[in-house]
């Protein structure tokens, strides 16, 4: 079965730490992303990656980068964490070089409270 | 650009009865459609999906969509709801040449006794 693993589900960290979040599928696929899911806001993108050392800028890029150096491994990095990136991050990922009609598996998502 | 709007942020229907989600979206070209289903503490889940074809789609777990281009809508119903649909469900939104989806606002669904 499709398997998307963040390496935790509950984070907590103080302001101004560098802080990364872990991505690994297991299906092989080309695409992978990140989100952050805020109540009444849905799910907004903040970077994709649609092959290795390949990085797209989402919706809100501003406070992040990333990291693709293997296909199954993805990472979100906050360069200098502040309490308004206190949020739930999800990552995701869809086969095929475009996967505009293919559906994306996620994963549980990683809580996130910046203090 | 592509866009989607959920009507409605907070559904609630006894069990039993009908399930109605709403879903509107904006596309300058032909959209390929999606709902997604999120449990408490997990992520997202998907229910099912139109890119060409049929309009009525069927998912898993009794739900369906109809997709309706005059109307630009993809609406999810249910004939009977069960207590394990309480969840939040969310409407997303694709084209040919996208990498990505737009997601909905979201809509939390509850169930009564």
């Amino acid at each position: 079965d499709v398997k998307v693993t963040q390496s935790s589900r509950y984070l907590v960290k103080r302001t101004g730490e560098k802080v990364f979040l872990e991505c690994v599928q297991d299906m092989d696929h080309e695409n992978m992303f990140w989100y952050r899911q805020d109540p009444g806001l849905g799910l907004r993108l903040i970077y994709f990656s649609y092959d290795v050392k390949m990085k797209e800028k989402g919706d809100i890029p501003e406070g992040y980068s990333v990291s693709r150096e293997k296909k199954e491994r993805f990472s979100l990095i906050l360069e200098s964490a502040s309490t308004n990136q206190t949020s739930m991050y999800l990552c995701a990922s869809s086969p095929t070089g475009t996967g505009y009609n293919q559906p994306q598996h996620f994963g549980d998502g990683t809580r996130l409270s910046i203090l | 650009a592509q866009s989607v709007t959920q009507l409605g942020s907070h559904v609630s229907v006894s069990e039993g009865a009908l399930v109605l989600l709403r879903c509107n979206y904006s596309s300058s070209v032909p959209p390929y459609l999606f709902w997604y289903v999120q449990y408490p503490n997990q992520g997202l889940q998907l229910l099912l999906k139109y890119t060409t074809g049929a309009t009525l789609v069927k998912g898993i777990n009794g739900f369906e969509a109809e997709f309706k281009k005059s109307e630009t809508s993809f609406h999810l119903t249910k004939p009977s709801a069960h207590m394990s649909d309480a969840a939040e469900y969310f409407c997303a939104v694709s084209v040919q040449g996208a990498q990505k989806l737009v997601f909905g606002q979201g809509t939390r669904l509850t169930i009564n006794p």
